[in-house]
């Protein structure tokens, strides 16, 4: 099995720009999240999808983020514009039925 | 105050040393609770989900207190290999939306 996969694993983008996070889950899994991970912060949930219906989206900081799942296998997030405060690592995670998680290896993503 | 809550660390122990973290939380609804290990410039890999009873896995053992809203993670014989930041999620039932703690960073020395 292939896990999670993200594109890209790391972006460096200029501050306005649109940036566009991608994710593909594992087969089979229902259950799709996106987190941010910072050092201040640490890891939390922007918003998660349930057979592709966005359930909670209250993590998502506001309005310049925006997810989506077209479909069972493809998600994703994208910021714009841009922000310095943006800059973290985003995680896509995905989960069968059962709880147990698995994560994918992330983007790294750095806004000039 | 925070949801999760975890001592930052780092931890620093010899070889062969017992080790125990602990996680508090805040809300008294959470129903499932669990540790994740996350090496340097790693994603958070599950380690073990905590039972009510308690469980053990090897030199791993997690312990969950509903009346004081703590879980804690015991890491026996602790090997080089061992170093890395364990993070505590906590899951409210009826839904899927995880609580994170910020991680305690563990560092195994020689």
């Amino acid at each position: 099995d292939a896990g999670v996969i993200q594109s890209p694993r790391h972006e460096v983008t200029e501050m306005g720009q649109e940036v566009t996070l991608r994710c593909k889950p594992i087969s089979g899994h229902d259950y799709l999240f996106w987190y941010r991970q910072t050092m201040m912060r640490g890891l939390e949930l922007l918003i998660y999808f349930n057979n592709n219906v966005p359930i909670d989206d209250s993590g998502m900081p506001e309005d310049r983020f925006s997810a989506k799942m077209p479909n069972a296998s493809f998600s994703t997030l994208k910021i714009q514009p841009s922000e310095p405060r943006d800059s973290a690592v985003y995680f896509c995670a995905s989960s069968p039925v059962q709880e147990t998680q698995y994560f994918g290896p992330g983007t790294r993503l750095l806004v000039l | 105050r925070k949801e999760v809550e975890q001592d930052p660390g780092p931890f620093n122990v010899p070889e062969g040393a017992t080790v125990a973290f602990n996680c508090t939380y805040s809300n008294s609804a959470s129903q499932s609770f669990f540790w994740y290990r996350q090496d340097c410039r790693k994603e958070p890999k599950l380690l073990m989900s905590v039972y009510s009873s308690g469980n053990e896995d090897g030199r791993f053992t997690a312990q969950l207190n509903r009346a004081s809203q703590y879980i804690s993670l015991l890491i026996r014989d602790s090997k080089l290999s061992d170093s890395a930041t364990y993070l505590c999620a906590v899951k409210d039932a009826g839904t899927y939306k995880y609580i994170f703690g910020t991680g305690t960073r563990l560092k195994v020395l020689a």
